[in-house]
């Protein structure tokens, strides 16, 4: 059973990087795309952007300056990173897996980031 | 505000059918598969429709999914209190070039 966890700081400071990881457990991440999605509190949801395990990314165009999503095969780990943080990015951070025609099939039990001084 | 339009609510008592609407354009759900997902209180959304009408192992068949045109459909049949739940449908916009995901719509079983 393919099991997602993100970890990471709960806290950070404005104007700094958020940095977050999603641990795969169950299966590898080569084959898969990869996205980072998050939903602020009592929001919906919102796709940050997807990386295929070749490499090849896309993000969403409102953060596409600000998020790089990268994989470690050796660990079968998927990041996040989003620079230059504000109070908006406060927001429940979930990984999701996707094949190509199957969208969002396993998530992580996702982490709160709060972004506060 | 979304590209894909749900209704903020929807509401039904045990065994009714209810069915949550989700209007998109022609550069995402008219041009895509869409997929909904369900969020039971305090926990990560589940994939509950993909490709349009098809259930991944383990959901119910009371769940059912449909798209014409622009639009697309969940429909919940024989409803149960453990449905209570926000829905969210989603579809790749080719304009934008992003996963694009409903406001979500707050399912109430009576």
């Amino acid at each position: 059973q393919v099991q997602l966890q993100e970890s990471g700081p709960g806290l950070v400071k404005p104007s700094e990087t958020l940095s977050l990881t999603c641990s795969v457990s169950g299966g590898s991440i080569s084959g898969y795309y990869w996205s980072w999605i998050r939903q602020p509190p009592g929001k919906g949801l919102e796709w940050l952007g997807y990386l295929y395990y070749t490499g090849y990314a896309e993000y969403s165009p409102s953060l596409k300056t600000r998020v790089t999503i990268s994989t470690d095969t050796s660990k079968n780990q998927v990041s996040l990173k989003l620079t230059s943080v504000t109070a908006a990015d406060t927001a429940i951070y979930y990984c999701a897996r996707s094949t190509r025609d199957i969208v969002f099939d396993y998530w992580g039990p996702g982490i709160l980031v709060t972004v506060s001084s | 505000q979304s590209v894909l339009t749900q209704p903020p609510s929807a509401s039904g008592t045990p065994g009714q059918r209810v069915t949550i609407s989700c209007s998109g354009s022609s550069s995402n759900i008219g041009n895509d598969y869409v997929y909904w997902y369900q969020q039971l209180p305090g926990t990560a959304p589940k994939l509950l429709i993909y490709m349009n009408n098809q259930r991944p192992s383990g959901v119910p068949d009371r769940f059912s999914g449909s798209k014409s045109g622009t639009s697309a459909s969940l429909a919940i049949s024989g409803l149960r209190s453990e449905d209570e739940a926000d829905y969210y449908c989603a579809a790749w916009d080719g304009s934008l070039s992003a996963r694009v995901f409903g406001e979500g719509t707050k399912l109430t079983v009576l």
